[in-house]
């Protein structure tokens, strides 16, 4: 079981770029896919994208415009970028370890979470 | 809008069995994906309740159960504790576009 350490601003100015990294432990960073989900407060859970160090990615089709995500593997971070936020984007984002093995699309794993609020 | 669709809230008394059922379509659960559920307690992270339909992992007691069924599937909850008060959320893929995971908009479990 892999520990995952989401880390990041906690304020985003509107029309700026959310940054945040997921620092992972306990595992290679290379024996997973990784997802990043998000919730608005009061809201549900919203799958943001997967990315493999192999070079796969797929992005929730409603944010593949303004999103990217990518892999470090000499730091074990996988990092996401979300441009153009508006008050619509706060939420807590998760990063999640994504499986592709015998249950497709398991999110076994979860970080605790970081909050993200747009405001100016 | 949520691609699959749960009950917003469901109650029961403790000790008693309740379900919380997921609606999908044939883009996702009628296509054989898998449906995991999550349960989520006030101010924590979402945790996994059951993977692949209808298995637990290690540590989840086995009050808690799920099924499939066509383009649906069912999380069901017997002998219910005080403890089990949670937000409860259903999973899949949809193979729509490049494919991408969907989630139930979640439910909301209150012990009575």
């Amino acid at each position: 079981q892999v520990q995952l350490q989401e880390s990041g601003p906690g304020l985003v100015k509107p029309s700026e770029t959310l940054s945040l990294t997921c620092s992972v432990s306990g595992g290679s960073i290379s024996s997973h896919y990784w997802s990043w989900i998000r919730q608005p407060p009061g809201k549900g859970l919203e799958w943001i994208g997967y990315i493999h160090y192999s070079g796969s990615l797929n992005y929730n089709p409603s944010l593949q415009s303004r999103v990217t995500l990518s892999l470090d593997t000499s730091k074990s971070q996988i990092s996401l970028k979300l441009n153009s936020v508006t008050a619509a984007d706060t939420a807590m984002y998760y990063c999640a370890t994504f499986s592709s093995s015998s249950y497709w699309a398991l999110h076994a794993d979860w970080g605790q979470g970081t909050l993200v609020t747009v405001s100016s | 809008q949520s691609v699959l669709t749960q009950p917003p809230s469901v109650s029961g008394a403790p000790g008693q069995r309740v379900t919380i059922s997921c609606t999908g379509s044939n883009s996702n659960i009628g296509a054989t994906y898998d449906v995991h559920w999550y349960q989520q307690l006030p101010g924590t992270a979402p945790k996994l309740l059951i993977y692949g339909n209808n298995n637990r992992p290690s540590g989840v007691p086995d009050r808690f159960s799920g099924s499939k069924s066509g383009t649906s599937a069912s999380l069901a909850i017997t002998g219910l504790q005080a403890e089990d008060e949670a937000d409860y959320y259903c999973q899949s893929y949809d193979s729509n576009l490049r494919g991408y995971v969907v989630f139930g908009g979640g439910t909301k479990l209150t012990v009575l």
